[in-house]
């Protein structure tokens, strides 16, 4: 079974500052999945960014990127620039397609606190 | 606006009591999945539902069952409900079986509280 860690329960930033949030998971797959979903205080899901294994290349969504190195199973979301409304639950997920499922599973989450 | 909706908002029952959580996926979307969200456990994903067939079970006790109907939309059942069943339930959808071009859009959750 797949696994995801976060291992950082909670981080602050100040706002117009850059974070890093952490994930790694453990997989035995070649070919997979990796979203980061934002949940802030009206608890909805919020896709942030995705990106496919196979794909070298770290994805970018404005200001949200990724640092995705497959060998070392690791992939952390880099928010640039943060503004307030980025305090949020930010989950990191993993999909492993196949026998026709496309279940997420889903880190513990990182509680992000950004300060005015 | 994710466009998947879901229905009731908050719910709060007594325990031994059955419930239904139900759930309308975006327009096109045919895939249908549950999650719970609890404190403990966190993010768990139960059961996937696409065009009206079951695809892929999680975690899901044998008290909770799911269908999607022809309309697409989908029902959560949960039965003998217990404290731990207290969580936060979502629904997601997909326009098809899923993958990274196919991500799961998620609603807004219905809160169920067990007293």
């Amino acid at each position: 079974a797949q696994t995801v860690t976060q291992s950082q329960p909670e981080m602050s930033v100040q706002e117009a500052e850059t974070v890093t949030l952490s994930c790694t998971y453990d997989t035995s797959e070649n070919n997979y999945y990796l979203f980061w979903y934002k949940q802030p205080p009206s608890r909805q899901m919020i896709l942030v960014i995705r990106q496919e294994a196979y794909k070298q290349q770290n994805a970018t969504e404005n200001r949200f990127s990724v640092n995705f190195q497959k060998a070392a199973k690791s992939f952390s979301l880099k928010i640039s620039d943060s503004q307030l409304g980025d305090t949020a639950m930010y989950f990191c997920a993993f999909m492993k397609p196949g026998a026709g499922s496309y279940q997420l599973t889903f880190g513990k989450g990182t509680k992000l606190s950004v300060i005015p | 606006d994710s466009g998947v909706t879901q229905t009731p908002k908050h719910l709060i029952t007594a325990t031994g009591q059955r419930v239904t959580l139900r759930c309308s996926p975006r327009s096109g979307d045919l895939s249908v999945y549950w999650y719970q969200q609890s404190l403990d456990q966190g993010l768990q994903f139960l059961i996937q539902y696409y065009n009206g067939e079951e695809r892929a079970k999680g975690n899901i006790l044998e008290r909770f069952s799911a269908q999607q109907f022809p309309d697409l939309h989908s029902e959560l059942n949960l039965s003998s409900l217990e404290l731990g069943d207290s969580a936060l339930y979502f629904c997601a959808s997909s326009e098809g079986i899923g993958g990274a071009n196919q991500p799961q859009h998620f609603g807004d959750g219905t809160r169920l509280s067990i007293l």
